[in-house]
């Protein structure tokens, strides 16, 4: 079964550092993976998504991501920090199910939190 | 483009009450997902559906259920309430008939369940 693990629930950097927030798979098949951010009570927005065209992925707002198979890793990384990154952070596989079809399976998520 | 929109924003039940709540996709979508997310369970997949058929179903109990009209606006009723439903329930829709990794899916800004 398809799984992603977030580490660390909490990251904090300062304004202008480089963000990294982790994520690591599981799949024994090619996974499709995602970034999602959520700000405070609002719903999901897609940052970014590996769909096997290449190993670097770029997203919205600044952000990247590099596909490692060898380290079955999915890290989201962004060079500089802004106040306005301060969000939830979720990565996402997906997966299929008995009916053939896809669904989202979600880390738990990663709080970052950018001080001035 | 309007995106997806959830109503209500919040709401507020008590133990054994049922509870409906409405989610209007994105106009030409035709999936309809559904998402609970709370701090212990993070964010989990209910179902999905997909030109007024279900097509995916998470691992919830059967007072979880859901449906889907014409004008691809869903419904999810959640009956005979439990402390436990109190959740943000998120939806997300997309077109629906190629691949999560090929489309995009959008996500409301949730419906959030205080159970009392």
């Amino acid at each position: 079964a398809q799984s992603v693990t977030q580490l660390g629930s909490h990251v904090s950097v300062s304004e202008g550092a480089l963000v990294l927030l982790r994520c690591n798979y599981s799949s024994s098949v090619p996974p499709y993976l995602f970034w999602y951010v959520q700000y405070p009570n609002q719903g999901l927005q897609l940052l970014l998504k590996y769909t096997s065209a290449a190993t670097l992925v770029k997203g919205i707002n600044g952000f990247e991501a590099e596909f490692k198979k060898s380290e079955t890793s999915f890290h989201l990384t962004k060079p500089s920090a802004h106040m306005s990154d301060a969000a939830e952070y979720f990565c996402a596989v997906s997966a299929r199910m008995n009916t053939g079809f896809q669904k989202l399976v979600f880390g738990t998520g990663t709080r970052l939190l950018v001080s001035p | 483009k309007a995106g997806v929109t959830q109503t209500p924003r919040y709401l507020i039940k008590t133990r054994g009450q049922q509870v409906t709540l409405s989610c209007s996709p994105i106009s030409g979508h035709r999936s309809v997902s559904w998402y609970q997310q709370t701090p212990g369970q993070g964010l989990q997949f209910l179902f999905e559906y997909f030109s007024e058929t279900q097509r995916n179903k998470g691992n919830f109990p059967g007072r979880f259920s859901g449906r889907q009209f014409s004008n691809s606006r869903s419904e999810m009723n959640v009956s005979t309430l439990e402390l436990g439903d109190s959740a943000l329930y998120l939806c997300a829709s997309r077109r629906g008939q190629g691949t999560l990794e090929g489309e995009t899916q959008y996500f409301g800004p949730g419906t959030r369940l205080l159970v009392l």
